[in-house]
């Protein structure tokens, strides 16, 4: 079966440092992977997509940064973070034969 | 601008009652939709689709949702909520492509 993991789940940084959130997939090739942020009151914003190794789609210019180093490997990270990067980070890879997403438990980021 | 609105942002019931959640989209054209589910410390699951066909869907844990076309909505409901279904439900709408717009949420809590 497919499996998601992401971590950390909670994580608090100060502004200027650097971030790194990983998530990483089992049971799946070739998955189309994607970063979604909740930022507090608002939905859920795709950040950015990949569909393949090193293959990475921005959806929104920001801070933030995002990497394939492997088929199922996803990171996504930061030089700098900013208080408006504060959130809930989420990682998930698209089921093709449902036509739906399976998301990771999510990474709560404050910033402070 | 495309948007997915869910209005109720907070709702509080007691166990037996029952639930309607609403959800209401601004696109044209064919559309896919969704309502997904996250319990407390756990990941984001389906609860339910729509791709075409019946415009009332049933999903798991006898959740239903109705697809109204002439409305844009694609409300959620279940006769009879019990205490677990706590959690927080999020509707969402795909077109073509990889692209997913998600509503902002809508929190329930069951009192026993």
């Amino acid at each position: 079966s497919q499996t998601i993991h992401q971590w950390p789940a909670t994580l608090v940084q100060p502004v200027g440092s650097p971030l790194s959130l990983e998530c990483t997939v089992e049971g799946t090739s070739n998955p189309n992977l994607y970063w979604y942020r909740q930022a507090a009151g608002r939905g859920l914003q795709l950040l950015f997509y990949s569909v393949g190794i090193g293959q990475i789609s921005s959806e929104v210019p920001q801070n933030l940064s995002a990497s394939r180093p492997q088929d199922r490997q996803f990171i996504l990270s930061s030089k700098k973070l900013l208080l408006s990067d504060s959130g809930f980070y989420l990682c998930a890879w698209r089921d093709r034969v449902r036509l739906g997403y399976t998301f990771g438990s999510g990474t709560r980021l404050t910033v402070v | 601008a495309q948007s997915v609105s869910q209005h109720n942002h907070h709702v509080i019931l007691s166990e037996a009652a029952s639930l309607e959640l609403g959800c209401n989209y601004s696109y044209g054209g064919t559309v896919n939709l969704f309502w997904y589910v996250q319990y407390p410390g756990q990941h984001l699951q389906l609860l339910l689709k729509y791709f075409s066909g019946d415009p009332l869907v049933k999903g798991i844990k006898g959740f239903e949702a109705e697809f109204i076309k002439s409305k844009f909505s694609f409300n959620l409901r279940k006769p009879s909520v019990q205490w677990s279904d706590t959690a927080e439900y999020f509707c969402a709408v795909n077109r073509t492509g990889n692209q997913f717009y998600f509503g902002t949420g809508t929190s329930l809590t069951v009192i026993p």
